[in-house]
């Protein structure tokens, strides 16, 4: 079925490694997102792309490193993990910037 | 700065009592808000855009309105399964980027 997956669904990792979140959409969408999702909070914008090869930074981006070498990737590295980066993290997608975004099931990430 | 916020956080209704969800925004330029539920250990689900002041939208039991200051979801004589957390983003002109809101934790008793 078309959609967009994330992988893993739950991941548990220890502080200073690197770890690789990955999101993958069958829509051919040219927008895709990365949002973090906290308990006082909400969703906050972590990255962004609209097109392969065009990232942009959101509203949390530090620790993060994104990369679209193809339109249907959108995987988020964090390169050094921190405590304070355990979070759920989803992945979105959109036609355009004016359609809506449509959310994958996310990644529950622990840092220990 | 985009802001959103969300009220109540939590609402508790029983089966069929009709009640209403707030939205207040502050943007520079109203491009869209946007309207999603939310189930436990799942993404957000795409339920309306309103574009402008005065507009409505529909589906099932929810009824989404928009002013220029603030969105109402109603829900009319909701269902054990509408149960969910509702969550609002706006999206300002010339972005793409959503702001969202915290939510609020709708819970429907049989």
């Amino acid at each position: 079925d078309a959609g967009i997956t994330q992988s893993p669904r739950y991941k548990i990792t220890e502080t200073g490694r690197q770890v690789t979140l990955m999101c993958h959409q069958t829509w051919s969408h040219s927008y895709m997102f990365w949002y973090r999702q906290d308990l006082g909070h909400g969703l906050r914008l972590i990255y962004y792309s609209a097109a392969a090869d065009i990232t942009d930074k959101g509203e949390v981006p530090d620790g993060y490193v994104v990369s679209r070498s193809k339109t249907e990737n959108f995987p988020l590295t964090l390169e050094s993990a921190t405590r304070s980066q355990t979070s759920v993290y989803f992945c979105a997608s959109s036609e355009d910037r004016e359609q809506p975004q449509h959310f994958g099931d996310g990644t529950r990430l622990s840092i220990l | 700065e985009d802001q959103v916020t969300q009220s109540p956080e939590a609402l508790r209704l029983q089966e069929g009592e009709s009640s209403s969800l707030n939205c207040s925004y502050t943007v520079s330029g109203l491009r869209g808000l946007f309207w999603y539920r939310q189930d436990p250990g799942k993404g957000p689900e795409f339920l309306f855009t309103l574009y402008s002041a005065g507009e409505e939208k529909e589906k099932e039991r929810l009824k989404a309105t928009l002013t220029k200051k603030e969105s109402f979801l109603h829900i009319t004589a909701p269902k054990p399964e509408d149960s969910a957390t509702y969550l609002c983003a706006v999206q300002s002109v010339p972005g793409s980027r959503l702001t969202f809101g915290e939510g609020t934790q709708l819970t429907v008793n049989p």
